[in-house]
């Protein structure tokens, strides 16, 4: 079975530093992973995906990620945030690219940027 | 925007009532997906569409039916609403890029159990 962990549940930031928020993942097979933002009282929004090829993911709003076979990670990442970034994101790991996809989350971490 | 709509978006409800939710698409979208969301839980699939008529669990259907007579509508409907059923539920695509598939959200029904 698949699952998704997200070590931080809430991760606080001043606007213009950098940011990591941190997903380890386990499973069997290869995986395909996904981030997902949640603006308050929105839906899911996709930020970045990793399906194959290169390791290093870019995403929509200045974020990216990083695949890390060996260590099972897929942490996001991004320069320098800003009030706006302020969110939930969601790590989460399916098995399948195309067809039926079970996506499996995280639990969320929760984005807090100040000023 | 993948042309997703819920519907209703807020509903407080009776222990004890049915409640039917209401995902609807534009785009002819095969693959349909019912979960929820709650704290400490992330988000969690209740059931799920591969067709008109052709529907199967997630790993929360316990307490949920539902039905998609049409391409379009995928209903989610509680047959006897319990406390423990009060969550946000987002209902979600797939849409097709090429030859990857990515899952979209709707804007989400937030549900209250009284």
């Amino acid at each position: 079975a698949q699952s998704v962990t997200q070590l931080d549940s809430q991760v606080p930031v001043f606007e213009e530093a950098p940011v990591e928020l941190r997903c380890n993942y386990s499973s069997s097979v290869s995986v395909y992973l996904f981030w997902y933002v949640q603006y308050p009282n929105q839906g899911l929004q996709l930020l970045l995906k990793y399906l194959s090829g290169s390791t290093l993911v870019k995403g929509i709003n200045g974020f990216e990620a990083e695949f890390n076979k060996s260590q099972t990670s897929f942490h996001l990442r991004k320069p320098s945030v800003h009030i706006s970034d302020t969110a939930e994101y969601f790590c989460a790991v399916s098995k399948g690219n195309t067809g039926f996809q079970k996506l499996v989350f995280g639990t969320g971490t929760r984005l807090l940027v100040s000023p | 925007d993948a042309g997703i709509t819920q519907s209703p978006r807020h509903k407080v409800t009776e222990t004890g009532t049915p409640v039917t939710l209401r995902c609807h698409q534009t785009e002819n979208h095969r693959y349909m997906y019912w979960y929820r969301q709650d704290p400490g839980h992330g988000l969690r699939l209740i059931h799920y569409s591969y067709g008109v008529k052709d529907t199967d669990k997630g790993e929360v259907s316990d307490g949920y039916s539902v039905s998609r007579s049409k391409t379009e509508d995928f209903l989610l409907t509680l047959e006897s609403a319990t406390s423990s059923q009060t969550s946000v539920y987002f209902c979600a695509i797939n849409t097709a890029q090429g030859r990857e598939e990515t899952q979209y959200f709707g804007p989400g029904t937030r549900l209250l159990v009284l």
